[in-house]
């Protein structure tokens, strides 16, 4: 299947500080990323819909002021959460579209980066 | 909006024993996608299925895009300790680009 990564893995900051996460679809173009956010023992939460070349699309109380996206290329989505918060603190999630598997499409995950703001 | 309804929740299982789980919705998909999370990781995709009716295995697992539209499951036979995990469920409406998600099933298995 194809290659999603995601950077970093893993990040501490002080709250107030800015942290930038970046999705990568190393293997295929991602016109569409996604942006996931999960809890404990929850299923994944939708966050937003990045299209490349075009401002995100943000589910329903999520604030795209917090949390900015930016899909400058095909194979680039980035997430910035701003101005983080202990209760920022979370898995983040990022998916790609992926539509070379003959027309149908499929999304593949990256592995996810853990925050803790403290 | 669109709901999956995933079960069970959990299974607690011998190691061995085959496992089914499945998902239904209150809409027509056109998508249904099965994925494994691992602890701390993103999830990986097990199966992708696109037409209704279609049966389609991956090793072990087998999956199935229900009749109707509306419904999925996933079949595991002869579980082993590497198949713990949580799985979910997810499926796409026509036109849609986002996917809807089930709430997991956790799987634990007893050696």
């Amino acid at each position: 299947g194809a290659v999603v990564s995601q950077h970093p893995s893993r990040v501490i900051c002080k709250s107030g500080t800015s942290v930038k996460i970046e999705c990568r679809s190393l293997d295929f173009q991602a016109t569409t990323m996604f942006w996931y956010r999960q809890f404990p023992k929850q299923s994944l939460m939708l966050m937003a819909t990045s299209n490349e070349g075009s401002k995100a699309t943000y589910e329903q109380g999520v604030e795209k002021d917090k949390f900015l996206i930016n899909h400058a290329s095909l194979t680039l989505s980035t997430l910035t959460v701003t101005s983080a918060h202990p209760e920022d603190s979370s898995f983040y999630i990022c998916s790609a579209r992926d539509y070379s598997g003959g027309g149908f499409e499929t999304q593949y995950f990256g592995p996810g980066t853990r925050l803790l703001v403290l | 909006g669109q709901q999956l309804n995933q079960s069970p929740q959990s299974m607690f299982i011998q190691e061995g024993e085959d496992v089914s789980m499945n998902c239904t919705s209150s809409s027509i998909f056109n998508t249904w996608l099965w994925y494994k999370q691992d602890p701390g990781e993103g999830p990986v995709l097990l199966i992708a299925l696109y037409k209704a009716g279609e049966l389609t295995s991956n090793g072990r697992l087998t999956a199935q895009f229900g009749i109707t539209r509306k419904d999925s499951f996933l079949n595991i036979s002869a579980s082993i300790p590497s198949d713990v995990g949580i799985y979910f469920c997810a499926g796409s409406i026509q036109g849609a680009q986002k996917l809807v998600f089930g709430q997991g099933t956790r799987l634990t298995i007893n050696p």
